[in-house]
C-alpha cells in the first residue's frame, strides 16, 4: 500500500515570502499526484496536480516540483499571502490507474501580514 | 467544473438516532465516491469506497453496519450513521472521482456531526 510522508507539520512565512512543503512517497505510481488546500471547517479543494512524467508544473503562484527518481514532490507558493493560510495536503496514487489516493499528514501554513 | 455538494453542513442529533449525509456531484458523473472522516488537526481517514450500483468497500476497522453507504446513481451517494453515539462525532467528507479520468478526487464541503 502506498505510503506518504509530508513535512513540515507547520510553517510560518512572512507575506511575500516563499512557502515550501515537501512530500515523499514509497511506491512507484503513474497517476496524478495532487495537492489540496483546506480551510477550517471546509472540505479540501484541489489546488494543483502533476503526473510523474513531468518534472514541474506551475499554475499562478503555485508550483509543483517532482523528482521521480527520489520519489519526492514539493509545493512552492510564491509571494505568499495571508489568504494562503490553510492546511495543505499532498496525495499520492496507488500502483494501479484510477486507484485511491493516500494523503500526507498535512501542513498548517500561516502567512503573517 | 467538478463540483461536489454535500448536505447537511452541520447536524446535531441525540444518541441512538440515525443521520443521513448526502453527497452529489453537480457537473460530472462520479463513478466512484469516497467517504472520509477527519479528526481535528489530522489528515483524512478513508472510511469506504463506493462504485455506482455496487456495494461499498470498507476500510479495515470501519463498521459497515454502522456506516451505511449507498451509491445508487452516478451523481449521488449517501452515508447513514446508524444509532449514532458521541464517539461518532466528527467531520465527515465525501469526494467523487470522474470515470476514466484518472485518480483526481473532488471533495464536498464536509458535514460536522455532533452526537449528544
Amino acid at each position: 500500500q502506498q505510503q506518504v510522508k509530508q513535512s513540515p507539520q507547520s510553517l510560518i512565512v512572512q507575506k511575500g515570502g516563499i512557502s515550501i512543503i515537501n512530500c515523499a512517497y514509497e511506491n512507484t505510481a503513474f497517476d496524478y499526484f495532487p495537492w489540496y488546500q483546506q480551510f477550517p471547517g471546509k472540505g479540501p479543494a484541489l489546488l494543483i496536480a502533476i503526473r510523474p512524467d513531468v518534472s514541474e508544473k506551475k499554475e499562478g503562484r503555485f508550483t509543483i516540483s517532482f523528482n521521480k527518481s527520489a520519489k519526492q514532490f514539493s509545493l512552492h507558493i510564491m509571494d505568499s499571502q495571508p489568504g494562503d493560510s490553510a492546511t495543505y495536503f499532498c496525495a499520492a496514487p496507488g500502483e494501479t490507474s484510477g486507484s485511491r489516493l493516500t494523503f500526507g499528514e498535512g501542513t498548517q501554513l500561516t502567512v503573517n501580514p | 467544473g467538478a463540483v461536489v455538494s454535500q448536505h447537511p453542513s452541520r447536524v446535531i442529533c441525540k444518541s441512538g438516532t440515525s443521520v443521513k449525509i448526502e453527497c452529489r456531484s453537480l457537473d460530472f458523473q462520479a463513478t466512484t465516491m469516497f467517504w472520509y472522516r477527519q479528526f481535528p488537526k489530522q489528515s483524512l481517514m478513508l472510511m469506504a469506497t463506493s462504485n455506482e450500483g455496487s456495494k461499498a468497500t470498507y476500510e479495515q476497522g470501519v463498521e459497515k453496519d454502522k456506516f451505511l453507504i449507498n451509491h445508487a446513481s452516478l451523481t449521488l451517494s449517501t452515508l447513514t450513521v446508524t444509532s449514532a453515539h458521541p464517539e461518532d462525532s466528527s467531520f465527515y467528507i465525501c469526494s467523487g472521482k470522474r470515470g476514466g479520468r484518472g485518480n483526481i478526487q473532488y471533495f464536498g464541503a464536509g458535514t460536522r456531526l455532533s452526537v449528544l
